[in-house]
């Protein structure tokens, strides 16, 4: 089974600044899937940005990077330049590439921006 | 080309009530999933269709089921509902299995009094 956690229940940053979120994993596949979802007041679920376990290189979506560190199973997201609408509820999810593919969550981290 | 969508956004119901969700995924897409958030669970799979097949299921009573159309539209239905089933149930789409991405609706809220 796929666990998913992150410990920062709620973050805070200045606009304009670079915030990191944690998130650690735990699964036996060898093969799987990382993301960030970021679930704003509107309660859409979004993709942020997306990891494959088997490539070595960081992903980079504009303003958003992951440190993906596979034998640590840690996956964190970095925010730089931080904008008012980052504002949101973020969920680090696990999923497998074969089987059953569901979606793994973790428990999310409130990220609130301030002026 | 439109998003997912879900209907209706906001429901009402009493216990004992049952409920029925809808889904459209993306255009072309054939895999659908479903998730229910809560404040106490976070959120957790309920069950994947694909071809109008339930693929995958997640832990959840026999009350929760689904099912899929051959355009790929889903539907997810609760029976004897429960104040716990107050809930906000999300559904995704991808393109295909092996797809590894994917894409939300905004979400049924579902009220049980």
């Amino acid at each position: 089974a796929q666990t998913v956690t992150q410990s920062q229940p709620e973050m805070s940053v200045q606009e304009a600044e670079t915030v990191t979120l944690s998130c650690t994993y735990d699964t036996s596949e060898s093969d799987y899937y990382l993301f960030w979802y970021k679930q704003p007041p509107s309660r859409q679920m979004i993709l942020v940005i997306r990891q494959e376990a088997y490539k070595q290189q960081n992903a980079t979506e504009n303003r958003f990077s992951v440190n993906f560190q596979k034998a640590a199973k840690s996956f964190s997201l970095k925010i730089s330049d931080s904008q008012l609408g980052d504002a949101a509820m973020y969920f680090c999810a696990s999923q497998n590439n074969f089987g059953n593919e569901k979606l793994t969550f973790g428990t999310g981290t409130r990220l609130t921006i301030i002026p | 080309k439109a998003g997912v969508t879900q209907t209706p956004r906001y429901l009402i119901k009493t216990r004992g009530q049952q409920v029925t969700l809808s889904c459209s995924p993306i255009s072309g897409h054939r895999s659908v999933s479903w998730y229910q958030q809560t404040p106490g669970q976070g959120l957790q799979f309920l069950f994947e269709y694909f071809s109008e097949t339930q693929r995958n299921k997640g832990n959840f009573p026999g009350r929760f089921s689904g099912r899929q159309f051959s355009n790929s539209r889903s539907e997810m239905n609760v029976s004897t509902l429960e104040l716990g089933d107050s809930a906000l149930y999300l559904c995704a789409s991808r393109l295909n299995v092996g797809e590894e991405t994917q894409y939300f609706g905004p979400g049924t809220r579902l009220l049980v009094l």
